[in-house]
């Protein structure tokens, strides 16, 4: 397996709502990330779990909690987000810490 | 930290030409660049990476040169087809913060 599955592909939430984005990788890679994408831009780094412990926070906002409960699965928790935060959600892996990413195909999110 | 500057932001060229993308990084100690290739409505995808040890790597239509000295790496197709279009990143590594570092982004349109 040598695939990242992110779901959902697409999440219309409102601003009060909780939801949860998940990722799931089985190639034994031992770092996952979250990245924010916004339209014609490049990703955006937001959190690095190594090893399942979070190593990098890129000052995201509290609303956006991850959770790495084993070296398979990542999460990120959503609570009380705002428009701007409409964007593609990327989860990406790797053996180590830069090298070899394979991104997800990503979580569209829409805030209203 | 790092810094990577692209060029173009965007590129058109017709099937059967030849087309350059050009990333420059500012970290002399970055010693990973690797290139990704994202087709609308799904995740990036890695294509082809170098390493600070070579100069020149190919994989059939695609080839990427490492300048350490001048700190560029260039992106090459050749004999583009209509699929090659697509948005292409260079990124390089921030030996810092032990992540990788996106440029901006190149848009490719191959016209058949």
């Amino acid at each position: 397996d040598t695939e990242v599955t992110q779901t959902p592909k697409h999440l219309v939430m409102g601003m009060t709502n909780k939801k949860s984005l998940k990722c799931e990788q089985h190639m034994g890679h031992r770092a996952m990330y979250w990245y924010k994408q916004k339209a014609k831009k490049p990703p955006e780094l937001m959190f690095v779990y190594s090893y399942e412990k979070l190593s990098i926070n890129e000052s995201v906002p509290s609303r956006f909690s991850p959770e790495c409960p084993n070296s398979s699965l990542l999460n990120l928790h959503l609570h009380a987000l705002q428009p701007e935060d409409s964007a593609l959600y990327l989860c990406a892996s790797s053996q180590d810490r830069v090298n070899g990413y394979t991104f997800g195909s990503g979580t569209r999110l829409t805030v209203v | 930290g790092e810094n990577v500057e692209q060029h173009p932001s965007t590129l058109s060229v017709q099937e059967g030409d030849s087309a350059v993308i050009k990333c420059t990084y500012s970290d002399s100690a970055s010693n990973y660049f690797p290139w990704y290739k994202q087709e609308l409505g799904k995740g990036p995808q890695l294509i082809i990476d170098i390493r600070s040890n070579v100069g020149e790597k190919k994989d059939q239509r695609i080839a990427v040169t490492l300048n350490k000295t001048a700190k560029h790496f260039s992106l090459h197709i050749t004999e583009t087809q209509p699929e090659d279009s697509a948005v292409y990143f260079c990124a390089a590594t921030d030996t810092g913060f032990q992540k990788l570092v996106f440029g901006t982004g190149t848009r490719l349109l191959v016209s058949p």
